[in-house]
């Protein structure tokens, strides 16, 4: 299986500012790779799909970047609301696996 | 808009099996380009894929839960399951269905989700 590795798993940050979070791959998945929110008792919400792509309807504030291994997924302008935890998933091969979430705290 | 909702006993005993199912609306689930999977978050942790049924009713499971997953359909009811044999504590999670782009493999939507407890 593919293993993914998030990093940070937690981080502080203040309304306004920036964030990047990194997803690595234990091997490389080219950019199949999707990133997700999920708020508390919430299903995840699609953010990212193809490790750049936009989902619609998602602020052009969030944006992802990498190919191969590693990826970021960075937040400019945090709004209250962005305060969640977020997923990687590879898409490149089966069984499809998650990265453990970073959780963005205020 | 496509959703999707699950429904099943919140409350399953331990070596019983836990059994799920998933209404689409919105879609169906035989169109093609699409395929339906569950994936689970145990308390506090990340997301486990179980696999997936094709729009075609293709099946693909997990290896990790292979031995005791079985996904099947109800096409006339828009609809798809989930029965997870021999359950013990540590299949104590929440449960969601998603809908997902072949291709891309990105899960969206996803249902709400639905906490299943394994307890006697």
């Amino acid at each position: 299986d593919i293993q993914m590795t998030q990093s940070p798993s937690s981080l502080s940050a203040s309304v306004g500012g920036r964030v990047t979070i990194t997803c690595r791959a234990s091997q490389s998945i080219s950019t199949y790779l999707n990133w997700y929110q999920q708020k508390p008792g919430k299903a995840p919400n699609l953010l990212i799909y193809a490790a750049s792509s936009l989902q619609s309807g998602v602020p052009s504030r969030f944006s992802g970047s990498g190919s191969g291994t590693d990826f970021t997924l960075t937040i400019t302008s945090l709004h209250p609301e962005d305060f969640a935890t977020y997923y990687c998933q590879q898409s490149y091969t089966t069984p499809l696996t998650f990265g453990g979430g970073t959780k963005v705290e205020i | 808009q496509v959703q999707l909702q699950e429904s099943g006993p919140g409350l399953v005993k331990p070596s019983q099996t836990l059994s799920l199912t998933c209404s689409v609306s919105g879609a169906s689930i035989s169109s093609g380009g699409y395929f339906w999977s569950w994936i689970r978050q145990h308390p506090g942790k990340g997301l486990e894929w179980f696999g997936y049924i094709y729009h075609s009713g293709s099946t693909y499971y997990n290896p990790s839960l292979k031995s005791r997953v079985t996904m099947s359909r109800d096409t006339s009811a828009n609809r798809f399951s989930l029965k997870l044999t021999s359950v013990t504590a540590a299949d104590t999670a929440v449960y969601y269905c998603a809908r997902g782009e072949a291709g891309t493999n990105k899960f969206d939507p996803w249902g709400q989700g639905i906490l299943v407890t394994v307890s006697s």
